[in-house]
């Protein structure tokens, strides 16, 4: 596609419930970020890929949260037993490299609501 | 750790008029990217515009120009000609060269609201 995909757009789930948010990044993008937003806020850094490696987790908020990139490409946010607190809009992003002069591209995010 | 302060919550423009808005951040290292990028309703991030640390002269795309002060650690973005689709949440961000793959640190934002 012509940008960063992420689905779904929304979800809600009941505390203590597992999720999974995916997010299809441009193609050919080595770079691939998640952020969360929490409402009224700016985005806080999640994790971080080069290609298959996750380099960088260091934003993930506990060990509930997990992600992956198996292929490179197609990366997974996975988020188990929720709680409220997880409540969030959660932003993907990608970029061509680790280069600073290229811009991360984001998508429309996955509002995630926890009952 | 770097932060990032963006200290107007709101502001309100006629459309035509100037606005500016303001950032500031915390940083130890001398080289680094600052930006402005722009969240309307539908959620997705768009860039505005780019400022590289090292460089003096100020960025500029089009209506939007940025006041970069590096003693100051302030980065404030004009946006001129103010359009009603500039409606949005804009947000300031820092992005070190030394963290693997260049994440960025955002600020909380400001809402820019233009009245026709």
């Amino acid at each position: 596609g012509a940008g960063v995909s992420q689905s779904p757009r929304y979800k809600v789930a009941k505390r203590g419930q597992d999720v999974a948010l995916r997010c299809d990044p441009i193609s050919g993008h080595v770079s691939l970020f998640w952020y969360q937003q929490a409402l009224g806020q700016g985005p806080e850094f999640l994790t971080y890929f080069q290609n298959e490696a996750q380099l960088d987790k260091s934003g993930l908020p506990s060990d509930r949260f997990f992600a992956e990139r198996p292929e490179g490409s197609v990366s997974t946010l996975k988020i188990q037993r929720t709680q409220q607190e997880d409540s969030a809009v959660y932003l993907c992003a990608s970029s061509l490299s680790r280069g600073s002069n290229q811009p991360q591209h984001f998508g429309d995010g996955t509002r995630l609501s926890i009952l | 750790a770097q932060t990032v302060t963006q200290s107007q919550p709101e502001m309100s423009v006629q459309e035509a008029e100037t606005v500016t808005l303001s950032c500031t951040y915390d940083t130890s290292e001398s080289n680094y990217y600052l930006f402005w990028y722009k969240q309307p309703p539908s959620r997705q991030m768009i860039l505005v515009i780019r400022q590289e640390a090292y460089k003096q002269q100020n960025a500029t795309e089009n209506r939007f120009s940025v006041n970069f002060q590096k003693a100051a650690k302030s980065f404030s973005l004009k946006i001129s000609d103010s359009q009603l689709g500039d409606t949005a949440m804009y947000f300031c961000a820092f992005m070190s060269l030394k963290a693997a793959g260049n994440k960025l640190t955002f600020g909380g934002g400001t809402r820019v609201l233009v009245k026709p």
